[in-house]
């Protein structure tokens, strides 16, 4: 079956620091896959997406790039602020398999200090 | 303008009650979707309904019911509510096989 990995939290670092979150993932077929994040007592909101191989999502200054060869989407923003401070979620969604439910990472806790 | 709203935000009963949860989008998607969240923050489907039908039902307790009245709205009903119940409900919604989109969550607390 279809499964996602990501790094265990929380990750904690300073303001304007570099962050990466890794994900690796598992699928039978060609999944599309996501990052949401959810801010404290929010819901989630989709951060950045790719649908196939080589394809870079970026979104307010994240970007991860879909890698086939290492089943990977690595999160990552070169200067972190404050307001980054959320639970990120990795997720694909195979399109081959039940209408495209989305298989969620664990989640990662980011804690951005001043 | 709110996208994915659900009703209540926040919902604190006995044990052994009957609750719903309320979900629409105004998005015109055709697909919804419903998911748990548990204490540690893990997401998990339950279920997922396209122009009103059923198609996605994991493994939930058959006190568990959805009912999709039409393609912007999902609720979901669950009897005899336990203990083990209490998370937190997200409802989302989608084009057919496309991006979800998530409403603000039910906060589900169970005495």
């Amino acid at each position: 079956g279809n499964s996602v990995t990501q790094m265990e939290g929380p990750v904690t670092l300073s303001e304007e620091a570099f962050l990466t979150i890794n994900c690796t993932y598992t699928a039978t077929g060609y999944p599309s896959l996501f990052w949401y994040v959810q801010y404290p007592g929010e819901g989630l909101q989709l951060l950045l997406k790719a649908t196939k191989a080589d394809d870079k999502g970026s979104n307010k200054g994240f970007e991860a790039t879909y890698r086939k060869e290492t089943t990977s989407f690595h999160l990552e923003k070169g200067s972190v602020q404050v307001s980054d401070s959320a639970v990120y979620f990795c997720a694909l969604s195979d399109l081959t398999d039940s209408w495209g439910k989305l298989q969620f990472g664990a989640g990662t806790q980011v804690v951005v200090t001043p | 303008d709110t996208a994915v709203s659900q009703t209540p935000k926040y919902l604190v009963t006995q044990m052994g009650n009957d609750k719903s949860i309320k979900c629409e989008q105004n998005l015109g998607h055709d697909t919804m979707y419903w998911y748990k969240q548990d204490s540690k923050k893990f997401l998990k489907i339950m279920f997922s309904y396209n122009n009103k039908e059923l198609i996605i039902n994991e493994t939930v307790p058959n006190r568990f019911s959805p009912k999709s009245p039409d393609k912007a709205h999902l609720n979901l009903h669950i009897n005899s509510l336990e203990l083990g119940d209490s998370a937190v409900y997200f409802c989302a919604s989608s084009a057919t096989q496309e991006t979800q989109y998530f409403g603000p969550g039910t906060r589900l607390l169970v005495l």
